[in-house]
């Protein structure tokens, strides 16, 4: 697998309920953030964790990182129809400000 | 809120033509990056720029590419000749510290 995977590919959920993404990456990582892309548009940064932290909270959003196993999830809870777009992690393996190598993203879909 | 400002939003081009495209950074950031995105595909890493040069760059980004900081504000990337695989949204971002902020994207089709 490629640096970067998400998985699901694609996620359909009612509005209200919590949606869960997972990413695995295979090299070592300074940080992994998440973006989102609403569609034709740019990508958004959601929130970043560092190598040495293993949950972080940042509104709705939960991301929990395994350096064990190279995975990161991103949960979003109480989902809205807003929140339909697809996300992607990216991960950085220098010490900021270097490339960041993006998976191949989830497609979020929220049913109102 | 500050934002990344790319032009145009799409740009159409003859096979072996040269394309210009411009972004705006964030006007305290240092680091200048492109990244493009083919369509269905993912987001793929072109260059960084930092002080005024390239400090990393990908395999995609061949001869064929150059990017530039012409003054104070401007950040473009130049295709020199189009090839039809160069088809893509191309995405400027610039970063004051890890947190990158993405411009909206050109979508580039060459025909």
């Amino acid at each position: 697998s490629q640096q970067g995977e998400e998985d699901p590919q694609a996620l359909s959920i009612q509005e209200g309920e919590n949606a869960t993404m997972n990413c695995s990456y295979k090299t070592s990582i300074n940080n992994l953030q998440w973006y989102r892309q609403n569609s034709g548009r740019g990508l958004v940064h959601l929130i970043l964790i560092r190598s040495n932290e293993r949950e972080k909270h940042s509104g709705r959003l939960r991301v929990t990182l395994d350096t064990s196993k190279k995975s990161s999830s991103l949960l979003i809870t109480a989902s809205r129809a807003a929140d339909t777009a697809s996300y992607f992690c990216a991960t950085d393996a220098g010490f900021g400000n270097e490339k960041l190598t993006f998976g191949t993203g989830t497609r979020l879909t929220i049913i109102p | 809120e500050p934002e990344v400002t790319q032009t145009p939003s799409h740009q159409v081009t003859q096979m072996g033509q040269e394309v210009i495209l411009r972004c705006v950074p964030i006007s305290n950031h240092l680091y200048f990056y492109w990244y493009r995105q083919i369509l269905g595909q993912k987001v793929e890493f072109l260059v960084s720029f930092y002080n005024n040069e390239i400090s990393e760059k990908s395999e995609i980004f061949d001869d064929q590419f150059s990017v530039e900081r012409p003054d104070g504000s401007n950040f473009t990337l130049k295709i020199r000749s189009t090839k039809l695989e160069d088809s893509a949204m191309y995405f400027c971002a610039s970063s004051g510290w890890e947190k990158l902020f993405f411009g909206s994207g050109t979508q580039l089709s060459v025909l």
